[in-house]
């Protein structure tokens, strides 16, 4: 059972469009975090998120957690291909001061 | 400063030889996480090391796999008599402290076994 569920699985669009990617789940978690995973390479934390309805931004990317601390959304504004790559979230349980559940990852292509 | 460090990257075994992986965490790190991940997969955990202590394997398979991290030298995950089904990527991760910070991933290890 994946307790992380992150939509879509797989986005490709054309350079300078705007993108919106999801984690979801029925848990609530202590904090969330976001990586970036190119092909070959391990995972690059991006951000974390602690409070609920927090926005960080990073340049063009913006995360929002969620009101109840279970979602999180990554919006990105007039992508480039250098953000091609495998998105991941991760989320560390409330009971827990190391364990991470990890979502599936959205594969995002951006076409020049 | 070096990062994690993941030692083999590729790694090919034929079924029921011994796998050796092995990560050293970053300068001043004591703690080492080990994740395994499958294509079209997260990152499941496996073990969590710090110097000379086990302090969670639940994520780890009860046989033919183990870990360590010793007093000196790298975080080492072994895998015995491995099979078709341990192929993936081994993922290392290290941090200064318990994982209330950011961790940081090595390269990986892909096995592959044939």
């Amino acid at each position: 059972t994946q307790l992380l569920e992150q939509s879509p699985q797989f986005l490709s669009i054309q350079e300078g469009e705007n993108l919106t990617v999801y984690c979801n789940s029925s848990s609530v978690f202590s904090s969330l975090q976001w990586y970036r995973q190119e092909p070959g390479e391990g995972p690059v934390l991006l951000v974390t998120v602690v409070t609920g309805g927090e926005v960080k931004k990073l340049k063009r990317l913006t995360f929002q957690f969620g009101d109840a601390r279970k979602d999180s959304s990554l919006h990105i504004t007039a992508a480039q291909p250098g953000d091609t790559g495998l998105y991941l979230c991760a989320g560390k349980m409330r009971d827990s001061n190391y364990q991470l559940i990890w979502g599936a990852g959205t594969k995002l292509i951006i076409k020049p | 400063n070096a990062g994690v460090m993941q030692n083999p990257r590729h790694l090919v075994r034929r079924r029921g030889q011994e796998a050796r992986l092995r990560c050293s965490p970053m300068k001043g790190h004591s703690h080492v996480y080990w994740y395994r991940q499958l294509p079209e997969e997260g990152l499941k955990f496996m073990v969590y090391l710090q110097k000379e202590n086990i302090i969670d394997e639940s994520g780890m398979p009860k046989e033919r796999f183990s870990a360590e991290f010793p007093k000196e030298g790298p975080s080492i995950l072994r895998i015995q008599q491995v099979v078709r089904g341990d192929s993936a990527a081994y993922f290392c991760a290290s941090s200064p402290q318990e994982l209330s910070t950011e961790a940081f991933f090595g390269q990986g290890t892909r096995l592959t076994v044939v």
